[in-house]
């Protein structure tokens, strides 16, 4: 079936630096690639998405890069803040039908200060 | 943009009991409503998959018969929690795909179940 691999599983950067975090997907139909955040009891917040026509995409510091070819997809964040210090979520699904969306299985961000 | 409401955001509930879970859609309809679970420092899980007017689909590995979904109209889908026991105690999140007038997936806010 349809999956989503996810890595690392947590990541701990200092301050300042950039934080990348890695995606394979295996549904070649899949052409819908959102990132997510999720603080603690809440549900996910999109921080930045990428469709299969776009191979990169920058919103200030969060970039997404994407490689149709191998299946991968990453998120970079720049210039890391304690506040990016949350748990990341990357997902694979369809914009052109009423397509289920798959998640990687997270990754726990620290950002020391 | 869309808005998913899901209500209640926590319920506590003995073992045995039922409860249920709405999402509604705000301002647009939603002929399909995604159910994630998700457990303490895991993923979201898919568990299940509403389409207004015709039976769901479950996601291999769900019961049916104990987790109930119903999706009775273009604005509303519920999720009951059947004979509820403590390892059912999750974050049951729903999400409406992409759709006319608006992008990407809408998530609703979750809802922390803790069965005692």
């Amino acid at each position: 079936g349809e999956n989503v691999e996810q890595h690392p599983s947590t990541l701990s950067v200092q301050e300042g630096d950039s934080a990348v975090i890695k995606c394979t997907y295996s549904d070649s139909a899949s052409n819908y690639f959102p990132w997510y955040k999720q603080e603690l009891g809440k549900g996910p917040q999109l921080i930045i998405d990428i469709r299969s026509n776009v191979g990169e995409k920058k919103d200030q510091r969060i970039a997404v890069t994407l490689n149709k070819t191998a299946k991968h997809f990453s998120l970079h964040i720049t210039e890391t803040q304690p506040e990016d210090s949350a748990v990341y979520f990357c997902a694979a699904g369809r914009m052109d039908s009423s397509y289920k969306l798959i998640f990687g299985s997270g990754t726990r961000l620290l950002v020391r200060p | 943009g869309a808005v998913v409401s899901q209500h209640p955001s926590w319920v506590i509930c003995k073992s045995g009991t039922s409860v249920k879970i709405e999402c509604r859609s705000l301002d647009f309809q939603a002929t399909t409503m995604f159910w994630y679970r998700q457990f303490p420092k895991q993923s979201l899980m898919l568990m299940a998959t509403s389409n207004e007017g015709s039976k769901a689909t479950y996601e291999q590995g769900v019961e049916k018969d104990k987790f109930l979904i119903n999706h009775a109209s273009l604005t509303l889908s519920t999720l009951t929690v059947t004979s509820a026991h403590p390892e059912d105690s999750s974050f049951y999140i729903c999400s409406a795909p992409p759709g006319q007038g608006y992008y990407g997936y809408t998530f609703g806010s979750g809802t922390r179940l803790t069965v005692v």
